[in-house]
């Protein structure tokens, strides 16, 4: 079955740059999206499609993909950035993919 | 805009049926496709499945057996049944919008989403 890997955890000083990465084959055929979740609350769309913010997504989020390969970049990671992040795709049947999360902390 | 919210009981038993109902408020469910996601304790994101306001279902294979699905555009709601549960089923479920393209799919917004616990 198609999988989706990403890194359980990723830091970042406060004002700096961050990419988290989401792998799989399915990335190959199909761009990933993302959500973030913060603890308590429900999951919010960051990034979809080639590289599309939903309204009131701030613009130092960002999407990018590379063969098998999905990043979402975070430029100049703010504190209310921490956050649990999410990447999922689809396969060819119409299957959802979520990869197991990344926690991030900002420093 | 488009709101969700999750309803049903917060406690099922061993072997019982998982019953919830997702109320969209804001839009009219006639139209996108409609998904339950959930999360285990500690652990990721799962898919459920999608229905689409004709009733048309897409279930994860993992519990294609075990799930279903249903849509009431009378009451712009739509639900989701489980049935034989065990504690792997205890979770927060959401429900979301899914939106699908030929490449790639999303989902937004997502429904605050309702703890089930799976316990006698």
């Amino acid at each position: 079955s198609s999988e989706l890997t990403q890194d359980p955890g990723v830091s970042v000083a406060l004002g700096q740059t961050v990419r988290i990465t989401c792998r799989g084959d399915t990335l190959r055929s199909y761009y990933a999206s993302w959500c973030q979740r913060k603890s308590g609350q429900a999951p919010v769309l960051v990034i979809y499609g080639k590289n599309n913010r939903p309204s009131g997504i701030p613009d130092r989020f960002s999407g990018s993909s590379s063969r098998d390969t999905a990043s979402l970049t975070i430029t100049g990671a703010q504190a209310e950035d921490e956050a649990d992040y999410y990447c999922n795709s689809r396969d060819s049947s119409g299957n959802v993919i979520f990869g197991g999360g990344t926690k991030l902390t900002v420093l | 805009q488009v709101q969700l919210q999750e309803s049903g009981p917060g406690l099922v038993k061993p072997s019982e049926t998982l019953s919830l109902t997702c109320t969209v408020s804001g839009d009219s469910i006639s139209s996108f496709y409609w998904s339950w996601i959930r999360q285990p304790p500690g652990k990721g994101l799962e898919w459920i499945g999608y229905i689409y306001y004709t009733g048309s279902t897409n279930y994860n294979p993992s519990l294609k057996s075990r799930v279903a699905m249903s849509v009431d555009t009378s009451k712009n709601q739509f639900s989701l049944r489980v049935n034989s549960v065990t504690a792997a089923d205890t979770a927060v479920y959401y429900c979301a919008r899914h939106h699908i393209s030929p490449a790639g799919c999303w989902f937004d917004p997502w429904g605050q989403g309702t703890l089930v616990t799976v316990s006698s």
